[in-house]
């Protein structure tokens, strides 16, 4: 089993929608997760953290966390082009030998389209 | 300020062949990674460092690969001898805390390799 887990897509949705993005991870143990986008040709970049149970917010961006069911979303609320990417989930490890390792999903392809 | 700075950006060379690739961390990190990204595996760790001691390199795929940092602004990454499957776009990263405690790892513009 894979650490993440992620849809690959391509998830495409109109301009102005909400777009869904989720994870899910197979350490119950960790404790810190996190969502990055990378543009095409570009290096990922941090855009939202989240550590515990609930919603996080910041600007469009939502980030939903379910320890229980360990699940991990992203919420894009009224998209736009600029948005199309690939949003990768990364989790951090918090035991053993892999203590502190973050753990990425392979990604998946968001196209927003005007 | 300069971010995380990779060399070269783009690597073409023959199967067989040494490849190394370079990374200077952002001033002040202690924690710096090396990732590999391919279409079909993702990004994977490869090594990673803290104060310039490697803490876990169960990602580096073979003896061919290895990674030095002999200092706090620099590391290699090396593979000898290349094959083609070693194509890749290699990123390094770096992060203040060890292991990346933050979680923000801020990566370089990565290495295109291709072996052929």
């Amino acid at each position: 089993q894979k650490e993440v887990e992620q849809n690959s897509g391509p998830l495409s949705v109109p301009e102005g929608a909400i777009a869904s993005l989720n994870c899910t991870y197979s350490d119950r143990g960790s404790q810190s997760f996190f969502w990055y986008r990378q543009y095409s040709g570009k290096s990922p970049e941090l855009i939202m953290s989240i550590y515990s149970n609930g919603d996080k917010e910041d600007g469009r961006f939502t980030a939903q966390l379910n320890k229980a069911s360990q699940y991990v979303s992203l919420l894009i609320r009224d998209s736009q082009p600029s948005d199309s990417a690939t949003y990768l989930c990364a989790v951090k490890q918090n035991r053993g030998s892999t203590l502190g390792r973050l753990y990425f999903g392979r990604g998946t392809q968001l196209t927003v389209w005007p | 300020d300069a971010g995380v700075i990779q060399s070269p950006r783009h690597e073409v060379t023959e199967m067989g062949q040494e490849v190394t690739l370079r990374c200077k961390p952002i001033s002040g990190h202690n924690s710096l990674f090396w990732y590999r990204q391919t279409m079909m595996r993702g990004l994977e760790l490869l090594i990673y460092f803290n104060n310039n001691v490697p803490i876990d390199d169960s990602g580096m795929p073979e003896d061919r690969f290895s990674a030095k940092m002999p200092n706090a602004s620099f590391s290699t990454l090396k593979i000898q001898p290349s094959e083609p499957r070693d194509s890749a776009v290699y990123f390094c990263a770096s992060s203040l805390g060890q292991g990346g405690s933050t979680g923000e790892l801020f990566f370089g513009e990565g290495s295109r390799l291709t072996v052929l």
